[in-house]
């Protein structure tokens, strides 16, 4: 159980090029969904907190017209990367929350997406 | 000061070894903690919540001092396939909101 995936899994693209990456909660219902970067040999950093049916919540330096995050259902967030330059290149990943069997928010990960921006 | 602080390593530990570190925490009204793996170039997984109480997996050992605001992890029976960055996760309260920590790195030797 708890299975997220996301898609695309790598993403080569132009200066300037949209990329639009998916998370699907598979056999749960995420009420909250959230996005992270990472950048080689550093640690998760959160970018924003997504509830479905309404507005994300970017942490602080995160441009939300940058990156813009839809969260149409409980299974479902997309992250889109407007303009992507060459400094946007890196690891993105989500991940979905649901309750643990003690009542917990647990998150689980989806397995990530890689974008070079060239 | 960071919220959620971990000794980066790495851990050199010799297979069949036991070995531990600890992640400490600044917020003291954090109530849920968890201990992920994450493996090069990979998503972090799930390796156990972190109970009140301590709690155990197999060769995997989680506890909590609230009063020394740290969580640990112990691993017994070193195995090879041990080799990761495990990440230390507490509760920021809203929505499973978790701060990470920046990871300990543990590399089993044969």
């Amino acid at each position: 159980g708890a299975v997220v995936s996301q898609h695309p899994s790598w993403v080569i693209c132009k200066s300037g090029t949209s990329v639009k990456i998916e998370c699907r909660s598979l056999d749960f219902q995420a009420t909250t969904m959230f996005w992270y970067r990472q950048f080689p040999k550093q640690s998760l950093m959160l970018m924003a907190t997504s509830n479905e049916g309404s507005k994300a919540t970017y942490e602080q330096g995160v441009e939300k017209d940058k990156f813009l995050i839809n969260h149409a259902s409980l299974t479902l967030s997309t992250l889109t990367v407007t303009s992507a330059h060459p400094e946007d290149s890196s690891f993105y990943i989500c991940s979905a929350s649901t309750p643990s069997d003690r009542g917990w928010e647990t998150q689980y990960f989806g397995p990530g997406t890689r974008l070079l921006v060239l | 000061r960071k919220e959620v602080e971990q000794d980066p390593g790495p851990f050199n530990v010799p297979e069949g070894a036991t070995v531990a570190f600890n992640c400490t925490y600044s917020n003291s009204a954090s109530q849920s903690f968890f201990w992920y793996r994450q493996d090069c170039r990979k998503e972090p997984k799930l390796l156990m919540s972190v109970y009140s109480s301590g709690n155990e997996d197999g060769r995997f050992t989680a506890q909590l001092n609230r009063a020394s605001q740290y969580i640990s992890l112990l691993i017994r029976d070193s195995k090879l396939s041990d080799s990761a960055t495990y990440l230390c996760a507490v509760n920021m309260g809203s929505w499973g909101k978790l701060q990470f920590g920046a990871g300990t790195q543990v590399v089993v030797t044969p």
